[in-house]
């Protein structure tokens, strides 16, 4: 149980493109949802928490207009990256909690490239 | 605010055992995590102590102490595949997130 699927694993995008990213639940409903991002060898960096039928808080230093996020159901979240540049390039990861569970369960990942 | 501070890296032998160490300090504390994540992937729990003292899971342990902001993990036995960096997290009263140490890259050898 408390599984989360992320797609797609990967994408390469040309700079100036957007890029949707979806993390579902699929066998529990999740009012929120939280973006993370990683870069290499550094450890996962909250970036955004998605919240069902609302805005979503963003994290200082993270530009809400450039993230967009989307938690229009109780399972699904989208982030959108616009006007990507290669210093986006990044391993973006969403997470969410099944209340009758203890723990965050995460999304395999998204390895974003910008070319 | 909060700080949470693991080693950076750890190496050890196939078959010894290893603990990692993780110190926070956060404004409030509901709980904390001990995930796995291979390079590439996303991160697989592990473990999760809320009270005082050791749990135990198989190879893998974990111990808090919640007055001393303290835990480790332990991992007996190892194996290769246990090659991978051990992310240490705290659930922060009212925040309803988490929030990682650095995380602590393990490197099992023969």
């Amino acid at each position: 149980g408390a599984v989360v699927s992320q797609h797609p694993s990967r994408v390469i995008c040309k700079s100036g493109t957007s890029v949707k990213i979806e993390c579902r639940s699929l066998d529990f409903q999740a009012t929120t949802m939280f973006w993370y991002r990683q870069f290499p060898k550094q450890s996962l960096m909250l970036m955004a928490t998605s919240n069902e039928g609302s805005k979503a808080t963003y994290e200082q230093g993270v530009e809400k207009d450039k993230f967009l996020i989307n938690h229009a159901s109780l399972t699904l979240s989208t982030l959108t990256v616009t006007s990507a540049h290669p210093e986006d390039s990044s391993f973006y990861i969403c997470s969410a909690r099944d209340q009758l569970r203890p723990g965050y369960t995460f999304g395999s990942g998204t390895r974003l490239t910008v070319v | 605010g909060q700080n949470i501070d693991q080693p950076t890296e750890m190496t050890a032998t196939e078959g010894a055992i290893v603990q990692i160490n993780c110190t926070y300090q956060t404004s409030g504390f509901n709980g904390l995590f001990w995930y796995q994540q291979h390079a590439g992937e996303a991160p697989t729990f592990l473990s999760y102590n809320v009270l005082d003292g050791l749990e135990e899971k198989g190879r893998f342990s974990s111990f808090l102490s919640r007055s001393k902001g303290y835990s480790y993990l332990l991992l007996k036995e190892l194996q290769m595949k246990d090659s991978a960096s051990y992310l240490c997290a705290v659930d922060q009263t009212g925040a309803n997130n988490l929030f990682f140490g650095t995380g602590t890259r393990l490197t099992v050898i023969p």
